[in-house]
């Protein structure tokens, strides 16, 4: 079945690059994503790849896609601590005539001053 | 994110009670979904409406009754709940439903309603 994979926690200080990983097993061909959620409130769509694309900066932002071996990730800039946050990817698929998106476990960042 | 909005934001219930969730998208979407939020566990989805229609029920136990009476607002029933459905239930909505390979399925999140059942 369909499986997103992401490490749970990652620390780093502020000013630092942050680098978060996810693998997934399918997916249909339109767009991945990555999601933030902050503290008691809703994921925040943060950015997206297109699945034609290798990479898309965004300012602080920069997700690389290698559709190859089914790898996403997400690289923030000169991290902040306004950037700590739980991080989700989520692959779309199709199962029959519906679609989904699958989310991952999500990584906690922690960022430290 | 305003366009998806979810009332009320909390909610403490004890297992006799019958509450409703909320859900509200002012992004004029077709599609809109239910999604629970445990902790230590993945995201879970539990239903998918498209055009007012269920298309999606992910063997959700029949004490969770979805309503979609228009492609704006979703409602969540729900009745005789368990200690384990103490969770996060989020609300999204999309243009389309997610995965089609033809257009955009980036889906939306409400806040969220913070669930405790007693």
């Amino acid at each position: 079945g369909e499986d997103v994979e992401q490490s749970l926690f990652l620390s780093v200080r502020e000013g630092d690059s942050s680098v978060i990983n996810c693998t997934y097993t399918d997916s249909s061909s339109t767009y991945l994503y990555w999601y933030k959620q902050e503290p008691g409130a809703g994921l925040q769509l943060l950015t997206y790849i297109f699945s034609n694309m290798d990479m898309k900066q965004d300012q602080r932002l920069t997700v690389l896609l290698n559709k190859k071996d089914k790898h996403l990730s997400l690289r923030i800039a000169d991290t902040q601590t306004g950037d700590s946050a739980i991080y989700f990817c989520a692959v779309p698929i199709m199962a029959g005539n519906t679609g989904k998106l699958i989310f991952g476990q999500g990584t906690t960042l922690q960022v430290k001053p | 994110e305003t366009g998806v909005t979810q009332t009320p934001r909390h909610l403490v219930m004890g297992m006799t009670n019958k509450k409703s969730l909320k859900c509200e998208q002012h992004l004029g979407h077709n599609a809109m979904y239910w999604y629970k939020q445990s902790a230590k566990k993945p995201l879970e989805l539990m239903f998918v409406y498209n055009f007012k229609e269920q298309t999606e029920n992910n063997s959700v136990p029949s004490r969770f009754s979805p309503e979609c009476p228009n492609s704006s607002h979703l409602f969540l029933h729900l009745h005789t709940l368990q200690p384990e459905d103490s969770a996060l239930y989020l609300c999204a909505s999309s243009q389309e439903p997610s995965g089609r390979r033809t257009s955009t399925d980036t889906q939306y999140f409400g806040p969220g309603t913070r669930l405790t059942v007693l």
